[in-house]
């Protein structure tokens, strides 16, 4: 089955550093990867969506020069967390679909999540 | 902005089946059913999908009503490890939306 892996699983850090999490996806190409942020007790809340090749699409409320992303490749998609700080301690999960024809509707893969504590 | 609604939470015993139901009323044509379940700590599973057909695979069966308003992931044999947040999506190759999604806690 499709596998998306997610790292670092958890990162712990000083509050300024840029935090990079990595999102592949092993057996499939995905052209469009999808961004999660997960507080304590409650649901998954879309941030974004990676698009390969061009500039990802944020929700509403969420700060595009604080969380940086870049879609390179078909398999590869990064977040970078900028000048992170305690209140951007979160669970981020990433998410990819196959991108091949013919494949609309198929379920999205998700990645095991990264645990980001910011000191 | 989800557009299911799920019961908060249910319990079930282990060997049981465990019958999880959602409301999607405001569904369009050409969305299908998703579901995901979370145990702690980890990314949403992939359970099962569908449009307008009962779908059954090794995990799931799910039941779609004639009017695809609502929807029933069936775990027909709950084991303790089934015990997480189950999520109700529905969604057409585009992004997915979380609610809140049903705890099922599976007693022994």
């Amino acid at each position: 089955g499709a596998v998306v892996s997610q790292h670092p699983s958890r990162v712990i850090c000083k509050s300024g550093t840029s935090v990079k999490i990595e999102c592949r996806s092993l057996d499939f190409q995905a052209t469009t990867m999808f961004w999660y942020r997960q507080f304590p007790k409650k649901s998954l809340m879309l941030m974004a969506t990676s698009n390969e090749g061009s500039k990802a699409t944020y929700e509403q409320g969420v700060e595009k020069d604080k969380f940086l992303i870049n879609h390179a490749s078909l398999t590869l998609s990064t977040l970078t967390v900028t000048s992170a700080h305690p209140e951007d301690s979160s669970f981020y999960i990433c998410s990819a679909r196959d991108g091949r024809a013919g494949a609309n509707n198929q379920p999205q893969h998700f990645g095991d999540g990264t645990r980001l504590s910011i000191l | 902005d989800a557009k299911t609604t799920q019961p908060t939470s249910m319990d079930c015993a282990e060997g049981r089946a465990a019958n999880l139901p959602c409301n999607h009323s405001t569904i369009s044509g050409n969305e299908y059913v998703y579901w995901y379940r979370q145990i702690h700590s980890q990314g949403p599973q992939y359970i099962i999908h569908g449009l307008k057909n009962n779908e059954t695979n090794e995990m799931a069966s799910l039941i779609i009503t004639e009017d695809r308003k609502s929807s029933t992931l069936i775990l027909p044999h709950a084991t303790l490890r089934d015990t997480a947040v189950y999520y109700c999506i529905v969604a057409n190759n585009n992004d997915m939306r979380f609610g809140a999604g049903t705890r099922l806690t599976v007693k022994p």
